[in-house]
């Protein structure tokens, strides 16, 4: 079945530095999503990719989906301890009409 | 009104219990899923509601029963529960099926004794 496995697992920064979870899928996705749940919170949505090697930006989080539409990055330049959470992409495959979550990057921010 | 409410927070019962979680949303979103989430894992899907209709059963076990009373109400009946489906429950609901956000829920931590 579809995978989306992400990396790293675990990452811890010192505030102020900059942070990258990568995301690849083991097929083709017709979307990306990212997602990012706060301790003891629950998923909350990001944003979404659509177009191959689509590149969208808010604030200091910078999404990119690929070209083969595969994997997609998130990375956030200058991290703040309100960026502490687990971020999730989640893909859509063009066969299947569900979402499947990556495993996760927990980030930590140090002050 | 954006917002995906879910009760209980908190439900503790035992394995001969049966109990239900309930999901509301008010922004006529048409379709409504339920998750189930351990602990540093990602959202596992269970269960897709179209429209009010049971689109996708990701194979869970019988002793959980999803209910769709209306478009905007989801619930999940639990009977004869396993320690093992001790986790947070996650309601979440979508516009549309397909290539959209979908709002998730606070959901219901879950613990089964």
């Amino acid at each position: 079945g579809q995978q989306v496995m992400q990396i790293p697992q675990y990452q811890h920064v010192q505030e102020g530095e900059d942070f990258t979870t990568y995301c690849n899928s083991s097929t083709t996705l017709s979307n990306i999503q990212w997602y990012k749940q706060r301790p003891g919170g629950h998923p909350v949505f990001l944003i979404q990719l659509v177009k191959s090697g689509e590149v969208k930006k808010q604030k200091r989080l910078t999404f990119q989906f690929g070209e083969a539409k595969k994997n997609s990055s998130l990375h956030i330049t200058a991290t703040q301890t309100t960026d502490v959470g687990t971020y999730f992409c989640a893909g859509e495959s063009y066969n299947t009409d569900k979402l499947i979550f990556g495993t996760g990057t927990r980030l930590q921010v140090f002050p | 009104d954006t917002e995906v409410t879910q009760t209980p927070k908190h439900l503790v019962m035992g394995m001969t219990n049966k109990k239900s979680l309930k999901c509301e949303q008010h922004m006529g979103h048409r379709a409504m899923y339920w998750y189930k989430q351990k602990a540093k894992k990602p959202p596992e899907l269970m269960f897709v509601y179209s429209y009010e209709k049971l689109s996708i059963n990701e194979s869970v076990p019988s002793r959980f029963s999803p209910e769709c009373p209306n478009s905007s109400l989801l619930n999940l009946h639990l009977h004869a529960l396993q320690p093992e489906d001790s986790a947070l429950y996650l309601c979440a609901s979508s516009q549309d099926l397909y290539r959209v956000e979908q709002y998730f829920g606070p959901g219901t931590r879950l613990t089964v004794t």
